[in-house]
């Protein structure tokens, strides 16, 4: 079974400009997750998607945003990036999120923000 | 304000040695606490989890002692090898709107003299 993909692996974008990431998770799994993994910060949630609605949301400015497709596959947006935007993005996907532990992880996009 | 605080940053062990790396938490909702295990480049993947009602789970040379009373939970790599070397996060998970939301300890990078 092929493990959560994410696209792209690396980005450079500047300071203003909006950025688009996206992850596919593991086959028959329902829900998204994404993580922002800084050094300052570590490991932040960002917003969880499952069958194509937000479930929960982390403590971040309305510039962050998702979306979950039908076929589970997931987009987040960054709209006004900003230079502390710059960050290891992680998506993690689960068969059942209401089960504990059964969240597995992309390699992550990472971005930098000039 | 840090939910879970986790010690220490960076550690290194000789081979064979024991590595012990420490967190704290302070929200009582919490009740799955998993260890995972990052490699560069890589995504976190779990190594080891433990619920709030059993003091100690082992799973090969990795132990997770639990102390509830005390809010806080240590992961153990006995006989360390070179191959561990990577960044170890700990969580702390509760369930939100159905999904269990991990918060992250910042990371300890473990670094394993051969």
């Amino acid at each position: 079974k092929a493990g959560v993909t994410q696209t792209p692996r690396y980005l450079i974008k500047t300071r203003g400009q909006q950025v688009t990431l996206s992850c596919s998770p593991i086959s028959g799994h329902r829900s998204v997750s994404w993580y922002q993994q800084t050094p300052g910060q570590g490991l932040q949630f960002l917003f969880e998607y499952f069958s194509e609605t937000q479930r929960n949301k982390g403590n971040f400015p309305g510039r962050f945003s998702g979306r979950q497709f039908s076929n589970s596959r997931s987009e987040m947006n960054v709209s006004t990036l900003e230079l502390g935007d710059s960050a290891l993005y992680l998506c993690a996907s689960s068969s059942d999120p209401g089960t504990a532990g059964e969240q597995y992880f992309g390699p992550g996009t990472r971005l930098t923000v000039t | 304000q840090q939910q879970v605080k986790q010690s220490p940053q960076s550690l290194i062990v000789q081979k064979g040695g024991i590595s012990i790396i420490n967190c704290a938490y302070e929200n009582t909702a919490f009740d799955y606490f998993p260890w995972y295990q990052q490699f560069p480049g890589k995504g976190p993947a779990l190594l080891i989890a433990i619920r709030p009602d059993v003091s100690e789970k082992k799973e090969g040379r990795f132990t997770i002692s639990f102390n509830k009373s005390a809010k806080q939970f240590s992961l153990h790599i006995m006989d360390s090898q070179p191959g561990d070397s990577a960044t170890y996060f700990c969580a702390a998970s509760q369930r939100i709107g159905g999904s269990y939301i991990p918060t992250f300890g910042r990371g300890t990078s473990l670094i394993v003299h051969p």
